[in-house]
């Protein structure tokens, strides 16, 4: 079956240590999408790319990193750099219609200490 | 002021009761979009929609663009359908694609 997979489900990392998100697709989607969940709020951009090699910055991207060198991965790192990591972090991706729905992993739960 | 509003933001009914979420935007949009998240946290989407009403078994959905307004209604609710239900427009011209509410927590009682 088709899907997006984010892994790991649960991460711990400590202070000042950078760590990589994985999200893997197989729809054969060209966006993809890095979004931040905090408790209370909404859905936050962190990164999204439109196609191969290429990517934007999204609403708080400060801190965060990406890289697109595949059409099917979208890993994100978040350096010591992020003030508060400490997220739910989720990836999405859709076909190229900006009007197509989102289709969502099931997210990784960073937690730094 | 958010650009996407939800209300209530928490709603706990009894079964089989009738539920509405309401949603509000103040961008001119070219869609909304109604997401459940559950308590896992993976999101699936449940309508898409540009006007008019859209239904999916027990799940309705409408929007008023005149009034940058719309409404989740679910039927004979279920303890199943306890969630977190997003609402999310697509600002006209925007090619970020979603911007999101806060999200409505509902727990449905047996």
């Amino acid at each position: 079956d088709g899907g997006i997979t984010q892994s790991p489900k649960y991460l711990f990392r400590k202070e000042g240590q950078n760590v990589t998100l994985s999200c893997e697709q197989n729809l054969n989607h060209d966006a993809m999408y890095w979004y931040r969940q905090d408790p209370g709020q909404g859905l936050r951009l962190i990164y999204y790319s439109q196609i191969v090699n290429d990517f934007q910055k999204g609403d708080i991207a400060e801190g965060y990193s990406v890289s697109r060198e595949k059409k099917e991965s979208f890993p994100l790192t978040v350096t010591s750099a992020q003030k508060n990591p400490t997220a739910f972090y989720l990836c999405a991706s859709r076909i190229s219609d900006v009007n197509s729905p989102l289709h969502f992993g099931n997210g990784t739960r960073l937690t730094v200490t | 002021k958010n650009e996407v509003e939800q209300s209530p933001q928490n709603l706990t009914a009894q079964e089989g009761e009738f539920i509405t979420i309401n949603c509000s935007y103040s961008v001119g949009i070219s869609a909304l979009h109604w997401l459940q998240q559950h308590p896992g946290g993976g999101i699936v989407s449940l309508f898409m929609l540009s006007s008019g009403k859209k239904k999916h078994g027990r799940l309705i959905a409408t929007i008023n663009i005149q009034e940058k307004h719309s409404s989740l209604h679910i039927t004979a609710s279920h303890p199943r359908d306890s969630a977190v239900y997003i609402c999310a427009v697509s600002p006209r011209g925007s090619a970020r694609q979603l911007t999101f509410g806060s999200g409505t927590q509902l727990t449905v009682l047996p």
